[in-house]
């Protein structure tokens, strides 16, 4: 039972770049959520999704797309990266009261 | 969701125990605090929830005031392990689950 998983551990991206941050979990849990994590910050909502098929916007959307195809998976996908992404990027899941968290994606944007 | 007022930061010495404060005056009836804590660049970690009664697990006690408008997460024999980022959270339970509202925390550094 790994938890929460997510790939990259790190990348630096060029502006105007794109890429897909992973995330996967195999708690047959039906919420996920994405935050991102800014130095000396808490962290922000940036997606979520209730099921398969569903996401909804949190605080933080701008520059960022989800899909939640199946339960197991919830990608993020930076289409024009800016320097303003640089961050740390973490999914999560919830089953009862407690959140789980995956180990986080740093992401430099040059 | 109601806010929390944390101190920035705190030291404890190893092996004494460590009480963080959490005020919330404007938690309202429905509402539960919890507790998170993030270790360097980790991602956060549960450690404890309440409605209004004081409660203790394996990892910490959770202290709310009657009035419920503030609480004391206290780690009983602080170690070096838990220097760490102490997030106060309150939120309702159900509805769209989830969806912590992280403040900046209180940073504990716990000292040999």
């Amino acid at each position: 039972n790994a938890g929460v998983t997510q790939t990259p551990k790190f990348r630096i991206l060029k502006i105007g770049q794109s890429m897909t941050l992973q995330c996967t979990q195999d708690m047959n849990h039906n919420y996920m959520y994405w935050y991102r994590q800014d130095p000396g910050m808490g962290l922000k909502l940036i997606y979520y999704s209730v099921g398969a098929g569903i996401t909804d916007k949190g605080e933080v959307p701008n520059g960022y797309n989800v899909s939640r195809s199946t339960t197991e998976d919830f990608p993020l996908r930076l289409e024009l990266a800016a320097p303003s992404q640089t961050s740390v990027y973490f999914c999560a899941t919830v089953g009862g009261y407690e959140q789980y968290f995956g180990p986080g994606t740093r992401l430099t944007v040059t | 969701d109601a806010k929390t007022t944390q101190p920035t930061s705190m030291d404890c010495a190893e092996g004494r125990a460590a009480n963080l404060p959490c005020n919330h005056s404007t938690i309202s009836g429905n509402e539960y605090v919890y507790w998170y804590r993030q270790i360097h660049s980790q991602g956060p970690q549960y450690i404890i929830h309440g409605l209004k009664n004081n409660e203790t697990n394996e990892m910490a006690s959770l202290i709310i005031t009657e009035d419920r408008k503030s609480s004391t997460l206290i780690l009983p024999h602080a170690t070096l392990r838990d220097t760490a980022v102490y997030y106060c959270i309150v939120r309702s339970y159900g509805g769209s689950q989830g969806n912590l509202i992280f403040g900046k925390g209180t940073k504990l550094s716990v000292k040999p």
